[in-house]
């Protein structure tokens, strides 16, 4: 089944401990990106990456960090998680041409609360 | 910078009506999409009009598409109790030539069964 896979789907840390969100996708897509959802805020765009070893900041990339040494994944990292980053995470990928072209397949999400 | 932005925040309606929201944005753009998200879920995407076009139909939905005004509606017919979730506009924003889908805050739909 063609999907994105996000882990963990819940996670509940500390102020300062390193954490690392995963994402994986077997679409082949050379796209993937990043959003936090928050209420009130909609999807705000955190990192995207139009192919391998290619990254770019997208709305509010402060405090993560992306890399993309494979197609298929494209994980999230928290260096030093705060409060402020407790959010429902995305991972979502698109293929940049051809049928389905630019149409976004979300992960589950991602909910992580920082105390 | 979110470019699409929906109206109305929330609706609520009964079942068997019809459901109307609408997306503005702000720059020119090559397609718009909108998508649906059931609570706390992942978003699926429902449907893609290309700037070239003015209407398109999916089903029960029906999208329309005014470049001039920069705004697009997306209606639901015919609405029934599992249409109750949240709906974005996404636009694209071209950097370098490369697709880069902005999402505007949603749309809160209820429809009471």
């Amino acid at each position: 089944e063609a999907q994105v896979t996000q882990n963990p789907r819940y996670l509940i840390t500390v102020t300062g401990k390193k954490l690392t969100v995963t994402c994986s996708q077997n679409m082949n897509h050379e796209y993937m990106s990043w959003y936090r959802q928050d209420p009130g805020l909609g999807l705000r765009q955190i990192y995207y990456s139009m192919n391998v070893e290619v990254t770019d900041k997208g709305d509010v990339p402060e405090g993560y960090k992306v890399s993309r040494k494979e197609k298929r994944n494209f994980p999230l990292i928290l260096e030093s998680p705060s409060p402020n980053q407790t959010s429902l995470y995305f991972c979502a990928s698109s293929p940049p041409r051809g049928p389905g072209a630019n149409v976004l397949t979300f992960g589950a999400g991602s909910r992580l609360t920082v105390l | 910078s979110q470019q699409g932005e929906e109206d109305p925040q929330a609706l609520s309606i009964q079942e068997g009506e019809n459901a109307t929201m609408n997306c503005s944005y702000k720059t020119s753009i090559n397609n718009l999409q909108w998508y649906r998200q059931n609570s706390g879920r992942g978003l699926v995407h429902l449907i893609l009009i290309r700037s070239n076009e003015r209407e398109k139909h999916s089903g029960r939905l029906r999208v329309t598409l005014d470049t001039s005004k920069k705004s697009s509606s997306l209606l639901i017919t015919a609405s029934r109790a599992a249409d109750t979730a949240s709906y974005f506009c996404a636009t694209d924003a071209r950097s370098g030539g490369s697709y880069i889908p902005t999402f505007g805050r949603g749309t809160s739909l209820i429809v009471h069964p």
